[in-house]
């Protein structure tokens, strides 16, 4: 066990859906990290946020937005549902700072199914 | 350009063997991370081993062990006597630059290693 909690694990929907994934770092994270893992693309870096701001992003659709509560969970945002947005989810937190690996450490992951 | 290069689609292993997932990366950052994370079956990511740039010696974690040869930019994970749960999908990642900035991960296309009885 991680230590990043995400929910739900499975997700079921329709095109044109909106739904909400939620990510809880591990304890003492200030980091959280977004990835989606599908069959044509593999694993791809959407967005990081850092103690509530955003940080970096990567290939991140306009139609996906994120954010990092105070109580440092996150939750992203996927909206006009298509075909092609079924895949794992992943959140991922890391105690980034001098000295540390930086090491990212995954949650269980979020499937999407968009039918 | 892949950034990480993992050319090894599939790999067999007999149990109790040593095997090798080969990793090659690309970077004109002088600092950066590499990481080496399994997938089972099961879906999750588990975290493995970790190489610095400035590491000077190979990072091992019980039988997980990082082959780091600078001047060929490869990262290649051993794993000794390998056991039947170490069958999985394994990839290698790199962060570039130094930590506590922006730090996400860039990922190879993965190696499914199947070990055998």
């Amino acid at each position: 066990d991680s230590g990043v909690t995400q929910t739900p694990k499975h997700l079921i929907t329709a095109t044109g859906q909106r739904v909400t994934l939620r990510c809880s770092p591990r304890s003492g994270d200030l980091s959280v990290y977004w990835y989606q893992q599908s069959l044509d693309q593999g694993l791809q870096f959407l967005i990081q946020y850092y103690n509530g701001e955003e940080r970096a992003k990567g290939n991140i659709l306009e139609r996906f937005s994120a954010q990092q509560f105070p109580d440092l969970h996150s939750e992203l945002n996927l909206s006009s549902l298509e075909l092609g947005d079924s895949a794992l989810y992943f959140c991922a937190s890391s105690a980034p700072g001098t000295g540390t690996t930086d090491t990212q450490y995954f949650g269980p992951g979020t499937r999407l199914t968009v039918l | 350009a892949q950034k990480i290069t993992q050319t090894q689609p599939g790999m067999f292993v007999q149990e109790k063997e040593a095997v090798t997932l080969d990793c090659t990366y690309d970077t004109s950052d002088p600092s950066y991370g590499l990481f080496w994370y399994k997938q089972p079956s099961s879906g999750e990511m588990i975290f493995l081993i970790y190489q610095g740039s400035y590491d000077q010696q190979n990072a091992t974690e019980g039988r997980y062990s990082l082959n780091f040869q600078k001047a060929r930019k490869s990262a290649n994970l051993v794993i000794s006597a390998s056991q039947l749960g170490d069958s999985a999908m394994y990839f290698c990642a790199m962060r570039e630059g130094t930590t506590g900035t922006a730090s996400k991960l860039t990922f190879g296309t993965g190696t499914r290693l199947q070990v055998t009885l």
